[in-house]
């Protein structure tokens, strides 16, 4: 399975944007990347998705890299119910299934 | 309102005892999945099911059952086989022609 690396920990403050990195240097061409965050004790959140170029939605923006091989969440104005565990996901299709590979994620702090 | 309903929120298993946590959604989803999420780490797939009546092994199923009976309904049975149980449980659904999964809030699963 393709994986993906992120910092154990950032911390940012609140009202400031936030960059979350995440390489993925074994990604294939047909590997979607995926942002979800979690909540303590709360199942994962979707936040965004692309394949190669950069997305925006309400919730954030995702920059990937030319090659592919990284990209980065941007959290345009962070407050502090962004306070998560945010995980960079490859997505891949097996047999038409969507399959999900979670890494361990970032922590996110968020300081008032 | 439309969502994944996971029960219950906490469960105790004796030793030697097979449990079943139980997952519903009225998102009208065809797939659906189970993941198990240790303390500190990502989650791993136990299961998966595209269609009624058919399912298939994930990463971790060794030790774990599920059936697909209607929709709707994709319970996960944690047998005696499975001789560390202990872990935070996921539900998810999607829709085969989008790319998100959507989450429980889980079942928090311990051994007695």
């Amino acid at each position: 399975d393709a994986k993906t690396t992120q910092p154990n920990s950032m911390e940012s403050n609140e009202e400031e944007p936030v960059h979350l990195p995440c390489n993925h240097s074994t990604i294939s061409g047909t590997d979607y990347i995926h942002w979800y965050r979690q909540l303590p004790s709360q199942g994962p959140e979707y936040v965004i998705h692309g394949l190669t170029s950069n997305v925006n939605n309400r919730m954030a923006s995702l920059a990937i890299a030319e090659d592919r091989k990284s990209s980065t969440l941007i959290l345009h104005r962070a407050t502090l119910r962004d306070a998560a565990v945010y995980y960079c996901i490859l997505r891949t299709t097996i047999q038409g299934a969507q399959k999900l590979v979670f890494g361990q994620g970032t922590r996110l702090t968020i300081n008032p | 309102d439309g969502g994944i309903t996971q029960s219950p929120k906490y469960l105790f298993r004796k030793e030697g005892q097979n449990v079943t946590l139980s997952c519903e959604q009225n998102l009208n989803h065809d797939a659906m999945y189970w993941y198990r999420q240790d303390p500190g780490q990502g989650l791993r797939l136990i299961y998966y099911s595209q269609i009624v009546n058919d399912f298939q092994k994930g990463d971790i199923a060794e030790g774990y059952s599920v059936s697909r009976e209607k929709k709707e309904s994709f319970p996960l049975t944690v047998t005696s086989a499975q001789k560390n149980p202990t872990a935070f449980y996921l539900c998810a659904s999607s829709p085969l022609a989008k790319n998100i999964q959507y989450f429980g809030a889980g079942t928090r699963l311990s051994v007695l």
